[in-house]
């Protein structure tokens, strides 16, 4: 079945250092791509996405580029913030044929904390 | 504001007893969802509903119940039948369930058992 991976964390990094969070992706299909970003003890947000391949999410900073032919999706920040604190899920959005369903498969989650 | 409202923040079970988590939207979203986030193990879909009076089990329906009377509403009922209930539950909405859309995520309950 559909499933994502991302990096292990958690991963501590001091302000203003450079971030990437990896991602990968096995479907069968062509799926969206999400990021999504977890404060503590709040719901999810949803960071950025990217629908086709190439396509590249970007919000607050964060980028994240749609590689099909590396089946990636990999998060990057160019200067981290204290405020940027957070756990990150990555996900996938895809139909399954005849059923009409378009579940977010996630990744387990990679805990970022930025010290000052 | 259009949101997602979850009530109550905590909830505590006694063994034996059924609990009720309420969602509510006031996004006019078709789609609503609820999912149990465990440590270390990401989201897992428990149940989706994309239109009133419809809803689908996801990957961990069991011990778990739902419906959708209404639009705005999609409670979930944790069961007696859920030996391990404790966990990090999350009403999320979309606007029709449809790929590539974004789903909007509430504050979340946590149950924990007494």
């Amino acid at each position: 079945g559909d499933s994502v991976t991302q990096m292990e964390g958690p991963v501590t990094l001091s302000e203003e250092a450079f971030l990437t969070i990896n991602c990968t992706y096995t479907a069968t299909g062509y799926p969206s791509l999400f990021w999504y970003v977890q404060y503590p003890g709040e719901g999810l947000q949803l960071l950025l996405k990217a629908t086709k391949a190439d396509d590249k999410g970007s919000n607050k900073g964060f980028e994240a580029t749609y590689r099909k032919e590396t089946t990636s999706f990999h998060l990057e920040k160019g200067s981290v913030q204290v405020s940027d604190s957070a756990v990150y899920f990555c996900a996938l959005n895809l139909a399954y044929s005849g059923a009409g369903s378009y579940q977010l498969t996630f990744g387990k989650g990679t805990k970022l904390s930025v010290i000052p | 504001d259009g949101g997602i409202t979850q009530s109550p923040k905590y909830l505590f079970r006694k063994e034996g007893q059924n609990v009720t988590l309420s969602c509510e939207q006031n996004l006019n979203h078709d789609a609503m969802y609820w999912y149990r986030q465990d440590p270390g193990q990401g989201l897992r879909l428990i149940y989706y509903s994309q239109i009133v009076n419809d809803f689908q089990k996801g990957d961990i329906a069991e011990g778990y119940s739902v419906s959708r009377e209404k639009k705005e509403s999609f409670p979930l009922t944790v069961t007696s039948a859920q030996k391990n209930p404790t966990a990090f539950y999350l009403c999320a909405s979309s606007i029709s369930g449809g790929q590539g859309e974004t789903q909007y995520f509430g504050p979340g309950t946590r149950l924990l058992v007494l």
